[in-house]
């Protein structure tokens, strides 16, 4: 069957410190991926897109790895501040005319000052 | 500001009452989109739309109505709601390839949790 699966317990590192967040998937073959913050209460705000020709993306403090032949990527936030404490969802793009996202169901990262 | 957003953001209605949830987005997008988010579950896709009186069904239509008369508007109709539709709902948009496929991020609106007794 499909599925999608994030770390399903909360992450909480110290101020300062990398957090690693987890995606895996089987049976799918997404062209793109994608990472999303979400706070609670609000919708999800788009953070990092990578291609399956992608090792690895970054942006700022955040780098994202795209593995296809484990079917998996990493999230990772360097340099962590209580502020990036949020639940952080992974979706697969599938490259499909629906333009649906199959989103995790997402990791809630807590960094303690 | 571009922004997407959604009416009412929270609602308390009983079984078998009509509602509309409406969503707005200012940024031209061609592509718009409802979720549903439940625990466990995650997001969840109801309908989608490609433009303008184009829609489609996503993964979990059931019981639920959507159309695109405008470009910048897409509601979600329940004509008869039932407890099982107690959920948060997300509107999204984004802009499509020339190609027309579509692989941009997606703009979310700030959501309307409902709830039916």
């Amino acid at each position: 069957s499909q599925k999608i699966e994030q770390n399903s317990e909360a992450l909480n590192i110290q101020e300062g410190k990398t957090a690693t967040l987890t995606c895996n998937y089987t049976n799918y073959s997404p062209a793109y991926l994608q990472w999303y913050r979400q706070d609670p209460g609000r919708g999800p705000v788009f953070l990092l897109l990578i291609r399956e020709n992608e090792k690895e993306k970054r942006k700022e403090r955040l780098k994202v790895t795209f593995d296809t032949t484990l079917k998996q990527s990493l999230f990772h936030i360097t340099a962590s501040q209580p502020a990036d404490s949020a639940t952080y969802l992974c979706a697969l793009d599938m490259r499909s005319n629906t333009g649906k996202l199959i989103f995790g169901q997402g990791t809630t990262l807590q960094v303690k000052p | 500001e571009a922004q997407v957003t959604q009416n009412p953001r929270y609602l308390i209605t009983v079984t078998g009452k009509k509602l509309t949830v409406t969503c707005s987005q200012n940024m031209n997008h061609e592509y718009m989109s409802w979720y549903r988010q439940d625990p466990g579950l995650g997001l969840r896709q109801i309908y989608y739309s490609m433009n303008v009186e184009v829609t489609d069904k996503g993964d979990v239509p059931e019981g639920y109505k959507v159309s695109r008369k405008e470009k910048r508007n897409f509601p979600l109709i329940l004509e008869s709601p039932s407890p099982n539709q107690t959920s948060l709902y997300f509107c999204a948009s984004k802009p499509t390839g020339t190609s027309g496929r579509s692989y941009n991020e997606q703009f979310f609106g700030p959501g309307t949790r409902l709830t039916v007794l």
